[in-house]
């Protein structure tokens, strides 16, 4: 069973579009994140999300944002897409309480904005 | 602010033989963990060993190892026996103990072949 899943694989769109990326995980954790990987393959966090709060990097522009209609969902939306958002995306979750374990990560989605 | 730095940015090694993956970090928290994730070409992330900085022993799961240096801050990985399998990048993250946005911090990364 997968464990951090995410639609789609792929999205290949235009700029100034507006599009969802979709993520679901079935680990019971409380805490979800996105995160943006470019093209140098740096890893950047975005979101960290969990039943209490939302907390968002200062450095993300207001045309990202995060919805989850549940614990086990946080979907990420992009308005007005740009070219330099092309990238891809992950998401992961983690139980807050243990940590240490790490975040699981979703396989990601490739966002390609021409 | 937390920072991580992996200062090779891309590593090769023979099949068979040892390599060691270099990371620093630069905090002023005294409970964090240390991660080494691996993203092969396939590019899904997948978590190699973790470290709990109040622990001493150096974590060690089958053919990795890491050599923990709390003062020096640093974090390095050890992989024994490597493996074609093991050619990916390599990410070393940093976590700090409590909740915030800034949990999780990843090193550059590092970019590994194994060689036939």
């Amino acid at each position: 069973d997968t464990a951090v899943s995410q639609t789609p694989k792929y999205l290949v769109t235009q700029m100034g579009n507006d599009k969802s990326i979709k993520c679901e995980q079935n680990l019971g954790h409380d805490t979800m994140y996105w995160y943006k990987q470019d093209s140098k393959k740096f890893l950047k966090i975005m979101f960290s999300y969990n039943n209490k709060e939302l907390i968002i990097n200062e450095t993300v522009p207001n045309r990202f944002s995060p919805k989850s209609p549940d614990k086990a969902h946080l979907n990420l939306h992009i308005n007005s897409l740009e070219l330099g958002d092309s990238a891809v995306y992950f998401c992961a979750s983690s139980q807050e309480r243990s940590t240490v374990f790490g975040q699981y990560f979703g396989p990601g989605t490739r966002l390609t904005v021409t | 602010a937390q920072t991580v730095t992996q200062s090779q940015p891309e590593m090769s090694v023979q099949e068979a033989e040892t390599v060691t993956l270099s990371c620093t970090y630069d905090t002023s928290e005294s409970n964090y963990y240390l991660f080494w994730y691996k993203q092969p070409p396939s590019r899904q992330m997948i978590l190699v060993i973790r470290q709990e900085a109040y622990k001493q022993q150096n974590a060690t799961e089958n053919r990795f190892s890491v050599n923990f240096q709390k003062a020096a801050k640093s974090f390095s990985l050890k992989i024994s026996d490597s493996q074609l399998g093991d050619t990916a990048m390599y990410f070393c993250a940093f976590m700090k103990r409590s909740f915030d946005g800034q949990n999780f911090v990843f090193g550059p990364g590092t970019r590994l072949s194994v060689l036939p």
